[in-house]
């Protein structure tokens, strides 16, 4: 069974910095990018970043972060990660945890974790 | 970037009633179009794929069509577990998420 459990959301004041966190397992983690999304209160979804599954790395950022917001990942420990800086009120949202179906290219999320709620204070 | 946007907003409805939900992409997407069901507190779901490939335990009455730049989700027969918001994805180039759907209860 796909698991996705997430940590590390909390209250976080304007300028700050956080780390969120995502634990996989039940699938070969290696093999798959991921995803961050998140969603702010009472709002739609909004893709965050996606990172290849590959040894390359590959990353990709939504314009409202880039240059913020780093996602990388520890296939080792199947985790997933999603560091945060110079925060903004705008960046108030639940953050999901997200696995694609396999690669970057023209897949699709199939599986999402429990999401937590990051919020930033001014 | 890719634009998405459904239509409408919400849809007011009742059990039995059959329910459709419209997406348009600002380009062609081909079938590169996914659906997903948000219930409130939850994480959203997976229903369709590719435009038209139901995700596995999602109920037949959901289906979905199109092509292009037009696509649709239809709810055949609405039950009382299908009041929720709907989104559509394209995946054709990056991620973009519809503004959502929501199904209530009329």
């Amino acid at each position: 069974e796909v698991q996705l459990v997430q940590s590390g959301g909390d209250l976080v004041q304007r300028g700050g910095s956080l780390r969120l966190s995502c634990a996989a397992s039940g699938f070969t983690f290696s093999s798959h990018a991921m995803s961050w999304v998140r969603q702010a209160p009472g709002k739609g979804l909004e893709w965050v970043s996606t990172i290849s599954g590959t040894s390359s790395g590959d990353t990709y950022y939504a314009d409202s972060v880039r240059g913020r917001f780093t996602i990388s990942r520890d296939n080792s420990r199947s985790t997933l990660f999603l560091q945060m800086t110079s925060l903004r009120a705008e960046d108030t949202a639940v953050y999901y945890c997200v696995k694609l179906t396999l690669g970057t290219y023209k897949n699709y999320f199939d599986y999402w974790g429990q999401g937590t709620l990051v919020t930033v204070s001014s | 970037d890719i634009q998405m946007t459904q239509s409408p907003s919400t849809l007011s409805a009742s059990v039995g009633d059959r329910v459709t939900i419209t997406c348009r992409a600002s380009q062609s997407i081909s079938r590169w179009l996914a659906w997903y069901q948000q219930k409130p507190g939850k994480a959203p779901k997976l229903l369709i794929h590719k435009a038209s490939s139901l995700e596995s335990g999602v109920p037949s009455r959901f289906s979905g069509t199109g092509s292009g730049t037009e696509f649709t989700l239809t709810i055949s027969s609405l039950q009382p577990d299908d009041f929720a918001t709907y989104y559509c994805q394209q995946y054709d180039s990056y991620w973009t998420f519809g503004q959502g759907t929501k199904v209530e209860m009329k």
